[in-house]
């Protein structure tokens, strides 16, 4: 079975430019996290998704970013524009709903110049 | 403030020897508490959970205790092998919270030294 696939793996721009970062969950599971990561830190969540309704987005700074799962499967998440202090990894996670076990993709490694 | 402290210093064991990484919290409600593997360059693995109810879980070489009266949760690998170099992540989700929203901790940087 397939996990989660993240696509780029690796995104280099400058800053003021928009970026994108998309996400292919494991089949059937209907939450859908995106999470930021620092070096040396711990994930932290920007939004939860309940298929296609964001049921958490608390921590996403709305000003630059956004995100969309249309039709409840695949997501994105748009940063515009991009910010020196916006390099970090961002990890997309799945799981069934109500589960407490998370699947990560192997996240996109973003650097801001 | 809620913090979620694991050490911050990297822990370097003799193969064949007991690693044990903490995880401390405050101001936290846990329902329950996961622990997480993270290889360079990866996603978090999930390894395993243990439930606010639950003392100790076992799994292989792998072992969680959970006390809710100290705020703390031990992670134990015995036997260590080079093979479990990696990062470790120890992971909350709040009493009352959504049941799958975790905050992790920073990590703790485990070296197995063959």
């Amino acid at each position: 079975e397939a996990g989660v696939v993240q696509s780029p793996r690796y995104k280099i721009i400058e800053k003021k430019q928009p970026v994108a970062f998309w996400c292919n969950p494991i089949s059937g599971h209907n939450t859908l996290y995106w999470y930021l990561q620092n070096l040396g830190q711990g994930p932290e969540l920007l939004i939860r998704y309940e298929n296609e309704e964001a049921v958490d987005d608390s921590q996403l700074p709305k000003d630059r970013f956004s995100a969309e799962r249309l039709k409840g499967v695949d997501s994105t998440l748009k940063i515009q524009p991009a910010e020196l202090g916006d390099s970090a990894v961002y990890l997309c996670a799945s799981s069934l709903v109500g589960s407490w076990e998370q699947f990560f993709g192997p996240g996109t490694r973003l650097t801001v110049l | 403030s809620q913090k979620i402290e694991q050490n911050s210093e990297a822990l370097n064991i003799q193969e064949g020897k007991t690693a044990t990484l903490t995880c401390n919290y405050t101001n936290y409600s846990p329902a329950y508490l996961q622990w997480y593997r993270q290889d360079p360059g990866r996603g978090p693995v999930f390894l395993l959970l243990i439930r606010e109810n639950e003392k100790e879980k076992r799994k292989e070489r792998l072992k969680v205790t959970f006390d809710t009266t100290l705020k703390q949760s031990l992670f134990h690998i015995t036997a260590s092998q080079p093979a479990d170099s990696a990062t470790y992540l120890c992971a909350l989700a709040s009493r009352g919270g959504a049941t799958n929203k975790l905050i992790f901790g920073t990590g703790t940087l485990l070296a197995v030294q063959p």
